[in-house]
């Protein structure tokens, strides 16, 4: 099942600059989008999602991009700080089946000093 | 905040034999769910729950998993003959609303380990 895919495993950002995570999709029925942020020995925690129906969310230092036509999303951190250090994982839903998410693989994002 | 609990974190069971899973969801949340993440692979949907019966289930949850909530805060997982192939981490997860975008709140997992 790769209608998810989060093509880059890890990625190093410094303290302060952007953080730029990437989410592409297969089935153009996904509706909504979500990302959640998972710490070691923790189970997910919801960050931020979008509607299929807009183009852009924003919440804090986490703003969420969709791209509909290419099928691909984004989560921006800014500014980025150590405590953002975690896997984020991308997940979507179908019209009509809202609780079954489908995860990315996810992306371990790791913030230095 | 309040947040989903999970016992046990850990399990280990012998091959056949049942295991539980027991999880606490947020008190006024009415959706619930489990997914589970083998190691190394993707969170993937188990099941759905709400007003006392499964909503949604994946091709994973046959009949070996059952769910049920016992009473007014519980939510149990139970697996009735366990095979090598279930060890993984379990996660139960609730939610307010089950409309699209709704987020879910993941507790901290219980890792199954069957031998």
């Amino acid at each position: 099942d790769q209608q998810v895919k989060q093509n880059s495993p890890s990625l190093s950002v410094q303290e302060g600059r952007i953080s730029i995570l990437n989410c592409d999709y297969t089935n153009s029925m996904f509706d909504y989008f979500l990302w959640y942020k998972k710490y070691p020995a923790e189970g997910p925690t919801f960050l931020i999602s979008i509607s299929s129906i807009k183009d852009k969310n924003e919440d804090g230092r986490f703003t969420v991009f969709l791209n509909k036509s290419a099928k691909h999303l984004s989560l921006h951190i800014v500014p980025s700080q150590p405590g953002d250090s975690a896997v984020y994982f991308c997940a979507a839903s179908l019209t009509g089946t809202a609780s079954k998410l489908t995860f990315g693989t996810g992306t371990r994002l790791q913030v230095t000093l | 905040e309040p947040e989903v609990t999970q016992t046990p974190s850990h399990q280990v069971t012998q091959m056949g034999q049942e295991v539980i899973l027991r999880c606490v969801p947020i008190s006024n949340h009415l959706y619930f769910y489990w997914y589970r993440q083998i190691l190394g692979q993707k969170v993937e949907f188990l099941v759905s729950f709400y007003n006392n019966e499964i909503s949604e289930k994946s091709e994973i949850f046959d009949d070996q998993f059952s769910v049920e909530r016992p009473d007014g805060s519980n939510f149990t997982l139970k697996i009735r003959s366990t095979k090598l192939e279930d060890s993984a981490m379990y996660f139960c997860a609730s939610s307010e609303a089950g409309r699209g975008g709704s987020p879910l709140h993941f507790g901290n997992g219980t890792r199954l380990t069957v031998t």
